[in-house]
């Protein structure tokens, strides 16, 4: 097991256009979650789903924003019409339903839109 | 709604120093708190985890305490070295566990 792996690790998009994430969690993980860290702050949550049920959304997650867990495996994060302050590492982590429950983050996607 | 602090928010100390950061949390009912370590422009590297019904874990020159009541958790680290330089984040989950509200971190430096 690799741990959690997200694709791409580096991402540059002009305003206006759309971008996708994956991530893919640890294989027996239920929970998948997705978080923003922008510079010199911690982690915001963003989302968060339990197999492929998406189960709590932040305020932060505006109508732009998508996230999908389609087969409760890889999950998508997808920004339609990218703002300049949409630039950030998104993260995502995973951890087991029950039991020892420790989240474990992949090395996130930074994203700049010019 | 659940407010994360962490002080002090950067640390310079020199080599083979003990030292002790801080996490601190408005809401007692919490169901676990896991601290993390990240390095620049990288992920976040699980630590340790404390479930709400523990109050310390250790790993290696690593102490995690926590003291819910008081909504406090500490992290020790023992015997500083050069490459223990990160910043240090604490992570506060819900009862159901179903997100994690974050400090804004500890920017650690450990001179040579």
């Amino acid at each position: 097991d690799t741990g959690v792996s997200q694709d791409p690790r580096h991402k540059i998009t002009k305003r206006g256009q759309n971008v996708t994430f994956r991530c893919d969690p640890i294989s027996e993980h239920n929970r998948l979650y997705w978080y923003r860290q922008t510079l010199g702050q911690g982690p915001e949550f963003l989302t968060y789903f339990q197999n492929e049920a998406q189960l709590e959304k932040s305020r932060l997650l505006s109508d732009r924003f998508s996230a999908e867990r389609p087969k409760g495996s890889f999950s998508t994060l997808e920004i339609q019409r990218t703002e300049q302050g949409d630039s950030a590492m998104y993260l995502c982590a995973s951890s087991r339903l029950q039991g020892w429950t420790e989240a474990f983050f992949g090395q996130g996607t930074r994203l700049t839109v010019v | 709604k659940q407010e994360v602090t962490q002080i002090p928010a950067a640390l310079s100390v020199p080599e083979g120093e003990n030292l002790v950061l801080n996490c601190s949390f408005t809401d007692s009912a919490i169901y676990n708190l896991q601290w993390f370590r990240q390095d620049p422009g990288k992920g976040l590297t699980s630590l340790l985890l404390i479930q709400s019904s523990q109050r310390e874990q250790t790993s290696g020159r690593l102490n995690a305490s926590l003291d819910k009541s008081s909504g406090r958790s500490t992290l020790y680290i023992a015997a500083s070295q050069p490459g223990d330089s990160a910043t240090y984040l604490c992570a506060v989950a819900r009862y159901n566990n179903n997100d994690m509200r974050f400090g804004a971190g500890t920017r650690l430096t450990v001179k040579p």
